[in-house]
């Protein structure tokens, strides 16, 4: 079945240091993106890929970098800079030439930092 | 750029209880109109669509009607279950340039047996 898996579901970091989260898809989706979830904020977005080597900041995005070297692959880093990095990740994908501008979503990695 | 207003939570309603969550937008042209769900822990799943105007969106007995002259999107069911428990988002698109899908701040929805 197509989809995106989103890993680990759950990651524990200690202050300062970097951690990777995995974003694949096997949709064939051109454009992928990386929102995050604090509880009663909604999501923000951090990051997004339009193409295979290209990608763009969103509205939250230092203390966090990305690469799109594969098309089905979007991985997150959060890095030592993002002073509270303690949320709930989601990956998302979008395309398909009947796409009306939906987004498919991955079930989310939890990241704590002790 | 286009932004999404929605009804602020929580709300907690009975078992075959209605229920409405109300949802406006702000946007260029004629935006694409999504309902997304949230169940505890997971990520986001599609609930609905309508991408013009007075098309009717419907999944899993909720409805929500693009209306262009209130610019809204209201989200509808007439007897929720205790399976509806969820949070829910609306959201908004505008096709043809590089714009984003803009999200509301979503709307936590308990059922009660």
């Amino acid at each position: 079945d197509g989809g995106i898996t989103q890993s680990p579901k759950y990651l524990f970091r200690k202050e300062g240091q970097n951690v990777t989260l995995s974003c694949e898809q096997n949709l064939n989706h051109d454009a992928m993106y990386w929102y995050r979830q604090d509880p009663g904020q909604g999501l923000r977005l951090i990051y997004y890929s339009q193409i295979v080597n290209d990608f763009q900041k969103g509205d939250i995005a230092e203390g966090y970098s990305v690469s799109r070297e594969k098309k089905e692959s979007f991985p997150l880093t959060v890095t030592s800079a993002q002073k509270n990095p303690t949320a709930f990740y989601l990956c998302a994908s979008k395309g398909g030439v009947t796409n009306t501008g939906e987004l498919f979503f991955g079930e989310g990695s939890r990241l704590t930092v002790l | 750029g286009n932004s999404v207003t929605q009804m602020e939570g929580p709300v907690t309603l009975s078992e075959e209880a209605f229920l409405t969550i109300n949802c406006t937008y702000t946007a260029t042209g004629y935006p694409s109109l999504f309902w997304y769900v949230q169940y505890p822990g997971e990520g986001l799943q599609l609930l609905l669509k309508a991408t013009k105007a007075d098309d009717k969106g419907s999944n899993k007995g909720f409805e929500a009607t693009y209306r262009k002259e209130t610019t809204s999107f209201h989200l509808e069911k007439g007897s929720v279950q205790v399976s509806d428990s969820a949070v829910y988002f609306c959201a908004a698109v505008t096709q043809g340039g590089s714009e984003k899908l803009v999200f509301g701040k979503g709307t936590k929805l308990t059922v009660n047996p």
